[in-house]
This record gives C-alpha cells, sequence and structure tokens, in this order.
C-alpha cells in the first residue's frame, strides 16, 4: 500500500527565514504528488501539485516543491516565511493502488514575528 | 460556486446514538470522498465514490455508510456512534479519480 512521511512534525521558524518540508511516498510507479495547506480553523486547501513535466513545480504564495523520482521525494520550500503561513502542511500522492489521496500526517508550522 | 459544503459544522452525540454528515459540491465533479482527520494522524479515506452510483470502501470504513444521492451529494452515516469515531470529518469532490481534490471546511464530532 502506498505511504507518505514527512520527516518533521513540528516546524518553528523566524520571519524571513528559507522553509524545507521533507515528503517521502512508498510507491515506485506512477503518481501526482499534492502539498495541502490548512489554516487555523479553516480547511485544505491546495498549494501545488505535481502531475508531469517539469519536476520544479510553482504554487501560490511563493511556495514551490521538488519532484525527485529517484528519491520518492517532494520536498516543499519557501526562500522567505512570512507569519501568515503558520499552518498545518500536508503532502499527499494518488496512485500507486490508493483510492483516494494518501496523506503524511502534516507538519505544524510555527512563523515567530 | 461554493464549491464543497458541509453540514452540519458541528455536533455532539452520545454513545449509540445514530447520524448522517451531508456534503454537495457544485463542481460538477464525478468523484466524492470521505476522509477522517485525527490529531496526528493526518487525514484517512473512509469511503469513496468514484462516479454516480458506485461507492467503496477506504481505509477506515468500519462503522460507516456511505450514500451518493446523485452526482453533487454524497452523505456520511454513523449508525451507532462510538467515542472513537470524535474526529474531524472533511468531503472532498475530483473532478475524476487521481486528481486534485477540492475540500469542503468539514464537520467537527464529538460523541460522548
Amino acid at each position: 500500500a502506498q505511504s507518505v512521511s514527512q520527516h518533521n512534525h513540528h516546524v518553528i521558524l523566524s520571519e524571513a527565514a528559507s522553509l524545507e518540508l521533507g515528503c517521502n511516498y512508498s510507491y515506485g510507479g506512477t503518481v501526482n504528488l499534492f502539498w495541502y495547506v490548512q489554516y487555523p480553523g479553516q480547511h485544505l486547501q491546495l498549494l501545488l501539485k505535481y502531475f508531469s513535466g517539469d519536476p520544479l513545480v510553482k504554487g501560490i504564495k511563493g511556495f514551490e516543491a521538488e519532484f525527485i523520482k529517484s528519491k520518492f521525494s517532494f520536498n516543499l520550500r519557501k526562500p522567505s516565511v512570512q507569519w501568515s503561513d503558520t499552518a498545518e502542511y500536508f503532502c499527499a500522492v494518488s496512485g500507486g493502488g490508493a483510492d483516494g489521496l494518501t496523506f503524511g500526517k502534516g507538519t505544524h508550522l510555527i512563523i515567530q514575528p | 460556486n461554493a464549491g464543497v459544503t458541509q453540514t452540519p459544522k458541528f455536533q455532539v452525540l452520545k454513545t449509540g446514538q445514530s447520524m448522517t454528515l451531508q456534503c454537495a459540491q457544485d463542481m460538477n465533479h464525478n468523484s466524492m470522498y470521505w476522509y477522517r482527520q485525527d490529531p496526528g494522524m493526518g487525514l484517512r479515506l473512509i469511503y469513496y465514490s468514484a462516479s454516480e452510483g458506485t461507492t467503496d470502501k477506504g481505509e477506515v470504513p468500519n462503522g460507516y455508510n456511505v450514500s451518493r444521492l446523485n452526482k453533487r451529494e454524497f452523505s456520511l452515516r454513523l449508525e451507532s456512534a462510538a467515542p472513537s469515531q470524535t474526529s474531524v470529518y472533511f468531503c472532498a469532490s475530483s473532478p475524476i479519480r487521481q486528481e486534485t481534490q477540492y475540500f469542503g471546511p468539514g464537520t467537527r464530532l464529538l460523541v460522548l
């Protein structure tokens, strides 16, 4: 079965720091990859996605992610975080025999002013 | 467009009570999903409907039933609620399976 690992469960950064959140998945075949964000008290919103093509994808609010097939990874990055980026971030994968999305357990990101 | 809507937003049940969570989407999507979100667990798929007229079990279906009433609506029923079903429930939809899923605002359920 497909599984998704997010390496950091809690991350605390200062404003303007750079961010990288790790995500690895287990299935080696064709997959679609997603990063979702959940702001406090809100529902999940799509940050970015990768289906095919350029492995470096850009999303909303200055986020980007790089798909590295050989490492089964899809890490999320942002060069300079803002206080408003405080949220929970979920990596998710479709494909690999899964019926819906398989989610990682999430990373709780806190940005200190 | 409202996107994906869910009712109710909050619910408190006693053990053994039943209830139905409602979900509707206005994006003409074929596929719909129910997830539960628990602290430190991410989201786990309960049931999904790949298209109107079909439903299938996901990762954690025990204690739940679903109905795909029409293309727009997908309901989740708890026949006899248990404290282990205390969770936040999210409905989602996508144009087809494996495509981007769009989520509703969630239902917070507390079972005492």
